[in-house]
């Protein structure tokens, strides 16, 4: 069955980019749509984007200018960059399985499995 | 974006009870729409999906209806396990959560 583990640092300073990478295990990175959400108290759960292994993205309307997300084939990861954070970036980051794999005119999906989340603190 | 709007916030019930948590879209989504249950500390955990599918190992005391514009998560008989935070979301383009239903202890 397939799991995910979120890795990165905790702690970013504002104006600086954050950078996590999620380790797929038990399946092909192949296999799904991959997400990234978080979840904060004052923005409750947000879904931020997908990236497919094909380099197929979708993101956020809202963060799409400072979001990028990618996959590394190789090492089963993927990953996601934002830049130019603030404190409104302060959340914990969740990656989750998707839609599964193949094509879709709609790749939008539930979520599951999730990572078990990590967070990150923007301060100075 | 499609806003999804959950009532109550938070609900207050005894093991035993029937539980029922309303989610409302601001637009149709058909029945694209899931539940998620959240502990402290842990991940959210998929309970439904398509509105009404229960996903495999969740136990047959959770269901899920409704379409269009309004969808019900149903726990028929509250067990310990159960108190929690529970999420819908929507999935017809780009993702939207509700705010969260804190199911607690009366």
């Amino acid at each position: 069955q397939v799991q995910l583990q979120e890795s990165g640092p905790g702690l970013v300073k504002p104006s600086e980019t954050l950078s996590l990478t999620c380790t797929v295990s038990g399946d092909s990175i192949s296999s799904y749509y991959w997400s990234w959400i978080r979840q904060s108290p004052g923005r409750g759960l947000e879904w931020i984007g997908y990236v497919y292994y094909s380099g197929t993205t979708n993101y956020n309307p809202s963060l799409k200018s400072r979001v990028t997300m990618s996959v590394d084939t190789s090492k089963n990861q993927f990953s996601l960059i934002l830049t130019s954070v603030t404190a409104v970036d302060t959340a914990v980051y969740y990656c989750a399985a998707g839609a599964p794999g193949g094509s879709c005119s709609v790749c939008d999906n539930w979520f599951d499995p999730w990572g078990q989340g990590t967070l990150v603190t923007v301060s100075s | 974006d499609i806003q999804m709007t959950q009532s109550p916030s938070t609900l207050s019930a005894s093991v035993g009870d029937r539980v029922t948590i309303t989610c409302r879209a601001s637009q149709s989504i058909a029945s694209w729409l899931a539940w998620y249950q959240q502990k402290p500390g842990k991940a959210p955990r998929l309970l439904i999906y398509k509105a009404s599918s229960l996903q495999s190992g969740v136990p047959l005391r959770f269901s899920g209806s409704g379409s269009g514009t309004e969808f019900t998560l149903t726990i028929s008989s509250l067990q310990p396990d159960d108190f929690a935070t529970y999420y819908c979301q929507q999935y017809t383009g780009y993702s939207t959560f509700g705010q969260g239903t804190k199911v607690e202890i009366k």
